[in-house]
């Protein structure tokens, strides 16, 4: 079982509707999570982290933890095209280490 | 401006050409680390490093070498390149404080090797 998983992609949405990515881990152990997005060729940039059970919210972005259900998933409210990008989950593990998930592919249609 | 710069950003090469990726980071960060990012299989770590002189290995080392001389650069080494290799490379740092510290990503290197 990969330690970090998300939803496959890719995720297609219209402008203006809620994009939902989800990511589930393993190790029950892990204490915090992130969300960065990627465009095309670009490197990684952190969006969101979140390390208590419920919701965290910061402007069009929502992230929702259920420590739990070992989950934790990522909103995007009033989608635009400027959202459309690679969506990566990260979890500490252990230390400062981080395992990715693959990564879930928005395209969100004009 | 903060930053995490890698060199080079492009990189052809051949089998067996020894070659050194460099990074420099400017915001004094104690922790730093290689990926490798490969379609499907996400960001992989290769090396870590925790502060100068301390580095141990990711989940993927075979084939790189790497060293933390001074705390701002923490070059990825290549003694013998293969093309199993070729991959996009992204350099990240950060903070030692709490696990809640993101990491900051370099703009990447694309090696390929032939």
């Amino acid at each position: 079982q990969k330690e970090v998983e998300q939803n496959s992609g890719p995720l297609s949405v219209p402008e203006g509707a809620i994009a939902s990515l989800n990511c589930t881990y393993s190790d029950r152990g892990s204490q915090s999570f992130f969300w960065y997005r990627q465009y095309s060729g670009k490197s990684p940039e952190l969006i969101m982290f979140i390390y208590s059970n419920g919701d965290k919210e910061d402007g069009r972005f929502t992230a929702q933890l259920n420590k739990a259900s070992q989950y934790v998933s990522l909103l995007i409210r009033d989608s635009q095209p400027s959202d459309s990008a690679t969506y990566l989950c990260a979890v500490n593990i252990y230390d400062y280490k981080l395992s990715f998930g693959a990564g879930t592919t928005v395209t969100v249609r004009a | 401006e903060a930053q995490v710069t890698q060199n080079p950003r492009y990189l052809i090469t051949v089998t067996g050409k020894k070659l050194t990726v460099t990074c420099s980071q400017n915001m004094n960060h104690e922790y730093m680390s290689w990926y490798r990012q490969d379609p499907g299989l996400g960001l992989r770590q290769i090396y870590y490093s925790m502060n100068v002189e301390v580095t141990d290995k990711g989940d993927v080392p075979e084939g790189y070498k790497v060293s933390r001389k001074e705390k701002r650069n923490f070059p990825l080494i290549l003694e013998s390149p293969s093309p199993n290799q070729t991959s996009l490379y992204f350099c990240a740092s950060s903070l030692v404080g709490d696990s809640n510290q993101p990491q900051h990503f370099g703009d990447g290197t694309r090696l390929s090797i032939l």
